[in-house]
């Protein structure tokens, strides 16, 4: 399997405009996660999804966030608009779901988003 | 307050020596503890898993621990290597294996 792909790897852009990270779980794998990684906060769980349905997205820092998952091979987080502070390296992970205690997930590379 | 924290921030050692990480969490309702393993630039990879009702697992040359009572975890990491150079980070799980909180990581570094 390819593991997790995410794209795309690095994207730059300027204040205001929107931002669509995308991801690709391993097949089979039913729940995802997105992650933010910066230096102050570290690495914080957005949202995630259980068989493509959200299940927790208190991690969501405010309301120009959005998460998609509209089939079980793809999900998408969406900035808009987007400000310097949104600037960090975004994750995706997936994981088998139902789980047991042994589960655990499987990091993609990561998208490194600057916002000028 | 942190629910997880991970001392020391930053580690350098010479090529051989055996090594401690060391991992503290807040509350004892814990479903499982994680150490992954972060390159630069790239993503995050497991490297052990204990479950609740375990007190350690091994895999080759690492040994974790846990011990929910006085809330830590422990990585060892013997005849260390420069190639286990990088960023370990810990991860309590909090469910059922679906809500990991990590630790802010501990940088390692092995000289040759």
């Amino acid at each position: 399997d390819a593991g997790v792909i995410q794209s795309p790897r690095h994207e730059v852009t300027e204040m205001g405009q929107e931002v669509t990270l995308r991801c690709k779980p391993i097949s089979g794998h039913n729940s995802l996660f997105w992650y933010r990684q910066t230096m102050m906060r570290g690495l914080e769980l957005l949202i995630y999804f259980n068989n493509n349905v959200p299940i927790d997205d208190s991690g969501m820092p405010e309301d120009r966030f959005s998460a998609k998952m509209p089939n079980a091979s793809f999900s998408t987080l969406k900035i808009q608009p987007s400000e310097p502070r949104d600037s960090a390296v975004y994750f995706c992970a997936s994981s088998l779901y139902p789980s047991s205690s042994t589960d655990t997930q499987y990091f993609g590379p990561g998208t490194r988003l600057t916002v000028l | 307050k942190q629910e997880v924290t991970q001392i020391p921030a930053a580690l350098s050692v010479p090529e051989g020596e055996n090594l401690v990480l060391n991992c503290s969490f807040t509350d004892s309702a814990i479903y499982n503890l994680q150490w992954f393993r972060q390159d630069p630039g790239k993503g995050l990879t497991s490297l052990l898993l204990i479950q609740s009702s375990q007190r350690e697992q091994t895999s080759g040359r690492l040994n974790a621990s846990l011990d929910k009572s006085s809330g830590r975890s422990t990585l060892y990491i013997a005849a260390s290597q420069p190639g286990d150079s990088a960023t370990y980070l810990c991860a309590k799980g909090r469910n059922y294996g679906q809500n990991f909180v990590f630790g802010p990581g501990t940088r390692l570094s092995v000289l040759p």
